[in-house]
């Protein structure tokens, strides 16, 4: 019940496309889910994060999607640039308890030129 | 305003011997998670401590590991009698408190030989 599933475990776009990933909870009381970039050698950045109390939260070319009755959430990026090629993570954690993260197995996403 | 740091960055133990691992969270930050990165693979919690206490150590293995948050200094990862699979990379992330968003550091990279 404490998984996040994560998927796909790789993907290839084109520049200027869009990178699609996608994330399943199962623990309904997870109440903030963060996304967060890794480029090799480096720790995790924070992206974006979004509350279940909204739908849809998007920052520049990051938008993220949320479905609570699914529960299921996805990053978007739009035109995505080469220099988006990383490893993105999801994660989620419950505020009733001590904020841990669970995080995804990771998205490497590779932008070509 | 430095962010988390974390140090050494890369580590060499033979096995058998210690890993100490620092980490000093961002200023004003009180409360301090340890996440382990297998190869390939996402992070995982270990351990939660704010100052003088340790929160929660579920993700914590039972034996050879430790952590404190002194009241002074940086938190400490402790590994004892380190084996090949505790090779990994070892995060460090702060928050204020109260809050779900966390900063993470660098990271030391671990490996035993």
């Amino acid at each position: 019940q404490q998984q996040v599933k994560q998927s796909p475990q790789s993907l290839i776009v084109q520049k200027g496309g869009i990178s699609i990933i996608n994330c399943a909870y199962e623990n309904t009381a997870f109440d903030y889910f963060p996304w967060y970039q890794q480029f090799p050698g480096k720790g995790p950045a924070l992206l974006i994060a979004i509350r279940p109390d909204v739908s849809e939260k998007k920052e520049g070319r990051f938008t993220i999607s949320f479905n609570k009755s699914a529960k299921q959430f996805s990053l978007h990026i739009m035109d995505s640039q080469p220099g988006d090629s990383a490893t993105y993570f999801c994660a989620a954690s419950q505020s009733s308890g001590t904020y841990k993260y669970i995080f995804g197995t990771g998205t490497r996403l590779k932008v070509l030129a | 305003n430095a962010g988390v740091m974390q140090n050494p960055r890369h580590l060499v133990r033979r096995r058998g011997q210690e890993a100490r691992l620092r980490c000093s969270p961002m200023k004003g930050h009180s409360h301090v998670y340890w996440y382990r990165q297998l190869p390939e693979e996402g992070l995982k919690f270990m351990v939660y401590l704010q100052k003088e206490n340790i929160i929660d150590e579920s993700g914590m293995p039972k034996e050879r590991f430790s952590a404190e948050f002194p009241k002074e200094g940086p938190s400490i990862l402790r590994i004892q009698q380190v084996v090949r699979g505790d090779s990994a990379a070892y995060f460090c992330a702060s928050s204020p408190g109260g809050d779900n968003e966390q900063f993470f550091g660098p990271g030391t990279r671990l490996t035993v030989l």
